[in-house]
């Protein structure tokens, strides 16, 4: 059973310009959530899909945007990127349908660096 | 909101020794999940153990058992018989009841198992 997979492991961008990250979530698994990695931070939360529908936002600024489509696969986007947003960005997998399929299985991550 | 708190950003412990990892929260739910995650060095990170708050028995995984206090908002993490792949930064992470899928992370603690 493939795990979760995130596109592109590694990325570069400069200042000012936007990113897309995509995840595909382990097959059957229909909730994806975004956190961000910074050593500074910690991990945070970014937003929650569930059957293509935001349930849930963490408190980032507007630049940071999010899709899920019909496939459970998501993406994440950044437009303006500023230095502070270099950090590994996890996407997790989960079933959401039962009560207590809670448990999240990560992915390795995208590492971004805004120079 | 809810605050995670692991005080110790570094243990080590040798290899066949019981370690034990602390963690504190902070909530007004009755009703909530508690986990531990880990993440070893340039890996990713995957699920230790998990923990229904209106469960009063511990939850124990092989190696790893939990001691969970309620009424106190602790959540500590035993490893018995440490192993060196047990070296990894340890994440205490707390989920809402029905309120999908969100973990609120700890900053960790680098656990470093030595021969």
């Amino acid at each position: 059973k493939a795990g979760v997979t995130q596109t592109p492991r590694y990325l570069i961008k400069t200042r000012g310009q936007q990113v897309t990250l995509s995840c595909s979530p382990i097959s059957g698994h229909r909730s994806v959530s975004w956190y961000q990695q910074t050593p500074g931070q910690g991990l945070q939360f970014l937003f929650e899909y569930f059957s293509e529908t935001q349930r849930n936002k963490g408190n980032f600024p507007g630049r940071f945007s999010g899709r899920q489509f019909s496939n459970s696969r998501s993406e994440m986007n950044v437009s303006t990127l500023e230095l502070g947003d270099s950090a590994l960005y996890l996407c997790a997998s989960s079933l959401g349908l039962l009560p207590g399929a809670n448990v999240l299985t990560f992915g390795a991550g995208s590492r971004l660096t805004v120079l | 909101a809810q605050t995670v708190t692991q005080s110790q950003p570094e243990m080590s412990v040798q290899e066949a020794e019981t370690v034990t990892l602390s963690c504190t929260y902070d909530t007004s739910e009755s009703n909530y999940y508690l986990f531990w995650y880990k993440q070893p060095p340039s890996r990713q990170m995957i699920l230790v153990i998990r923990q229904e708050a209106y469960k009063q028995q511990n939850a124990t995984e092989n190696r790893f058992s939990v001691n969970f206090q309620k009424a106190a908002k602790s959540f500590s993490l035993k490893i018995s018989d440490s192993q060196l792949g047990d070296t990894a930064m340890y994440f205490c992470a707390f989920m809402k009841h029905n309120n999908g899928y969100a973990l609120n992370f700890g900053k960790g603690t680098s656990l470093l198992v030595t021969p």
